[in-house]
């Protein structure tokens, strides 16, 4: 299995350009879970989905940040108009059915995106 | 709320030391506790997990967590660390089967 595959894995963009980060989760797992990664503030829960669905997106920051899951193979994470303060590294995870929000199974993490914008 | 606090935020050792690395949790019901790494310039990756039974976990790479349901705590710890184990440690809890809950995560700097 090739794991949680995203991309890009660099992206570096300017001030008010749109961004879409991208993901396909392992075959068959119920869950999908982006995170974003700083120095300041750690690994923070930004949305995740169970059967495509959107269950919690409480983390997303501002309404700048969008997310979708048009089917169960692939996800995006837009960020439109982007500032500087997205820079971070973001990542998707995906794990299989098992409790609320995935709770009683591992999470499995791609590379992550690592997202510049001047 | 719930939550999970690391406390040592950086960890500095020389080969061979012994490591542990505190975890602590607020109450929060039947938890799922789980430890994961994530080496320089990668992505997070399971060191070992604890669900039910043996409270003391066997996780990969000489490592081992143990739950103290007393004092909400599952501590990291491996007797002997290398150079190799440099890396940031984080401790998720999951609260009654619901949604992960990471830690700040610990770095841990192992001079050769």
């Amino acid at each position: 299995d090739a794991g949680v595959i995203q991309s890009p894995r660099h992206e570096v963009t300017e001030m008010g350009q749109e961004v879409t980060l991208r993901c396909k989760p392992i075959s068959g797992h119920d869950y999908l879970f982006w995170y974003r990664q700083t120095m300041m503030r750690g690994l923070e829960l930004l949305i995740y989905f169970n059967n495509n669905v959107p269950i919690d997106d409480s983390g997303m920051p501002e309404d700048r940040f969008s997310a979708k899951m048009p089917n169960a193979s692939f996800s995006t994470l837009k960020i439109q108009p982007s500032e500087p303060r997205d820079s971070a590294v973001y990542f998707c995870a995906s794990s299989l059915e098992g409790g609320l929000a995935g709770g009683y199974n591992e999470q499995f993490f791609g590379p992550g995106t690592r997202l510049t914008v001047l | 709320a719930q939550s999970v606090s690391q406390h040592n935020h950086h960890v500095i050792l020389s080969e061979a030391a012994s490591l542990e690395l505190g975890c602590n949790y607020s109450y929060g019901g039947t938890v799922n506790l789980f430890w994961y790494v994530q080496y320089p310039g990668q992505h997070l990756q399971l060191l070992l997990k604890y669900f039910s039974g043996d409270p003391l976990v066997k996780g990969i790479k000489g490592f081992e967590a143990e739950f103290i349901k007393s004092k909400f705590s599952f501590n990291l710890r491996k007797p002997s660390v290398q150079w190799s184990d440099t890396a940031e440690y984080f401790c998720a809890v999951t609260f009654n089967f619901n949604k992960f809950y990471f830690g700040s995560g610990t770095k841990l700097n192992v001079k050769p």
